[in-house]
């Protein structure tokens, strides 16, 4: 098992560009998230998912969207990067009401 | 007050020592904790569950007080290899689409 696999590593996004940051996961997981972590900071709450077709807003969903069109696949969409944007990325999932487990996070910084 | 609050360090402390850190939660009806291990530039990774007895994983102790909101995680004989930011878990009575994270315990070992 691949467990949660977050693409790309890393990215430079340019000030406007727009890009999507992909999630998928083998587990038969029906909760997904997508969490940012600014340096030194806590995990604070994008956007998460509670089964194919449902999504919700977490923490700091602005300048964000998602879909969850399978089980497997959450994909995050960054529309017009700004630099407070900059931050690590990690997606997550989980059954129900069990702990997450983690992809090994993208590095976006924005310039 | 923050839903989930930890004293974010650094604790430096001496190979070989015992260490001890706490997280507060706000909310009483709170159903599951866990602690989870994040190493630099690294994913959030499960350490343990916290249960109401109490549970033990070889050098490490997590307990849960309900009356006073907290957790805490208790690191005997302290390795090298267990510097990193210890993260603490609480999933809200509303489930796990809920679930806070504390900002962390950043804990270095020293030789």
């Amino acid at each position: 098992n691949a467990g949660v696999t977050q693409t790309p590593k890393f990215r430079i996004l340019k000030i406007g560009q727009s890009m999507t940051l992909q999630c998928t996961q083998d587990m038969n997981h029906n909760y997904m998230y997508w969490y940012r972590q600014d340096p030194g900071m806590g995990l604070k709450l994008i956007y998460y998912s509670v089964g194919a077709g449902i999504t919700d807003k977490g923490e700091v969903p602005n300048g964000y969207n998602v879909s969850r069109s399978t089980t497997e696949d959450f994909p995050l969409r960054l529309e017009l990067a700004a630099p407070s944007q900059t931050s690590v990325y990690f997606c997550a999932s989980s059954y129900s009401s069990n702990w997450p487990f983690f992809g090994q996070g993208t590095r976006l910084t924005v310039v | 007050r923050k839903e989930v609050e930890q004293d974010p360090g650094p604790f430096n402390v001496p190979e070989g020592a015992t260490v001890a850190f706490n997280c507060t939660y706000s909310n009483s009806a709170s159903q599951s904790f866990f602690w989870y291990r994040q190493d630099c530039r690294k994913e959030p990774k499960l350490l343990m569950s916290v249960y109401s007895s109490g549970n033990e994983d070889g050098r490490f102790t997590a307990q849960l007080n309900r009356a006073s909101q907290y957790i805490s995680l208790l690191i005997r004989d302290s390795k090298l290899s267990d510097s990193a930011t210890y993260l603490c878990v609480v999933i809200p009575i509303q489930g796990a689409q809920k679930l806070v994270f504390g900002q962390g315990t950043r804990l270095t070992i020293n030789p």
